[in-house]
Formats: structure tokens, C-alpha cells, sequence
């Protein structure tokens, strides 16, 4: 059955700590993609990725990194230096197919401070 | 920047009745695709529908349609015959030929019985 998973489905950070969310897919896609959201509030774009070993900032990277080491994984390390970190994270992926571009998206991570 | 927006946080409806939704974007590119996704309680994404900017003919998926105009960079959603499940927050998103995707702050839908 193919997909994208996130895991864990939920992430508690101490102050200080580093955390990784995992996002893996094996729909053989090309781009992949973190978004975070807020209550009420609509998708911010943290990274994404096109190919493996490339990534490219999106409109809230500061706090964050990424690796795309392989094709199927795409993890986010939510540093000590985000200091709002607490949000739902959506991780998505998409191929390139010209006429039938759309995202696929993981069923999210819900991370909170303790 | 591309940017999308949405001016209805809320809206409600009656069962069975049609309800508009509204977007808005912004680019200089003439190429690109706007999509709207639904995020039920579950927060799920869930594609609702998708619309190629070089295609005049607006998109249709059985009750779901839009209204796509390029000149007034709007793209609308109608929903027909609302459905309790039709309840959810309803983004609408932006994707130009690099494949990076924007959205908009959505509009949360109450279909109400």
C-alpha cells in the first residue's frame, strides 16, 4: 500500500533538545516537502527537496534542518534554536509529471514543548 | 513572493444548499496550477480539486467546481448539494513549475443539518 508515513504521530521537546521527525514514501517521488501548521492557521513552507542530496529553503527555515540522503526519506531536526517549535508538521510529496502536479501528504506529527 | 489569499475565515451552510469560497493569488509567472485542499478534523490533506492556469475550461469533480479567472488572478471553489462530511477547513494552494507549493490561510466550512 503505498504512502508517505510520518512518525511519530506525536513528539514532546524538552527545552534545549533537538528532535527529529521522520517522513518516508515510497511512491517513488521525486520532491518532498515540510510544512508547518499552526491553530487555525494555514500551511507554512519549511523546506522542500527536488532531488536527492538537494534542498532548498522555504519562507520559515530558521530553527530547522533537513537531509535528503535517499530518494524515500526526508527528515526535519527541529533545533534548540526554534523557539516556538510547538505545531502540527506536515510532510508531502509529489512527482514530476507534467499536466498531473499535485501533493500527497503523511497524516502529520503533533510536536509540543514540555 | 507568490502569495494566496483567502478572506473568509468562516462560513457556514445548510445541508444540500451551495456555498462559494474565495481565493486570490498573486504572481508575475503565467504558468502554474491552484489547487484546493480539504483538511477534515482528522487534519488530514485531502485533494478536493485541481486547476491548470494555461486550461480556459474550469475545473469539475462530481459537486466540486471552481471558477478560475487568470486576468483577476481568483480562483474560487463551489460546492453543490453540501454534505455533513463536507465540513472541514478548505485551503486553497498555489504551485509554480518548480514544484514549491503556497497556501493560502484557509476558510472553515460548517455544513450545518
Amino acid at each position: 500500500d503505498g504512502g508517505i508515513t510520518q512518525s511519530p504521530k506525536y513528539l514532546f521537546r524538552k527545552e534545549g533538545q533537538n528532535v527529529t521527525l521522520s517522513c518516508e514514501q515510497n511512491l517513488n517521488h521525486d520532491a518532498m516537502y515540510w510544512y508547518r501548521q499552526d491553530p487555525g492557521q494555514g500551511l507554512r513552507l519549511i523546506y522542500y527537496s527536488q532531488i536527492v542530496n538537494d534542498f532548498q529553503k522555504g519562507d520559515i527555515a530558521e530553527g530547522y534542518s533537513v537531509s535528503r540522503e535517499k530518494k524515500e526519506s526526508f527528515p526535519l531536526t527541529v533545533t534548540s534554536a526554534q523557539k516556538n517549535p510547538t505545531a502540527f508538521y506536515l510532510c508531502a510529496s509529489s512527482i514530476r509529471d507534467p499536466g498531473n502536479e499535485k501533493l500527497f501528504f503523511g497524516s502529520g506529527t503533533q510536536l509540543s514543548v514540555l | 513572493a507568490q502569495t494566496v489569499t483567502q478572506s473568509q475565515p468562516e462560513m457556514s451552510v445548510q445541508e444540500a444548499e451551495t456555498v462559494t469560497l474565495s481565493c486570490t493569488y498573486d504572481t508575475s509567472e503565467s504558468n502554474y496550477y491552484l489547487f484546493w485542499y480539504k483538511q477534515p478534523p482528522s487534519r488530514q490533506m485531502i485533494l478536493v480539486i485541481r486547476q491548470e492556469a494555461y486550461k480556459q475550461q474550469n475545473a469539475t469533480e462530481n459537486r466540486f467546481s471552481v471558477n478560475f479567472q487568470k486576468a483577476a488572478k481568483s480562483f474560487s471553489l463551489k460546492i453543490s448539494d453540501s454534505q455533513l462530511g463536507d465540513t472541514a477547513m478548505y485551503f486553497c494552494a498555489f504551485m509554480r513549475n518548480n514544484n514549491d507549493m503556497r497556501f493560502g490561510a484557509g476558510t472553515r466550512l460548517t455544513v450545518k443539518p
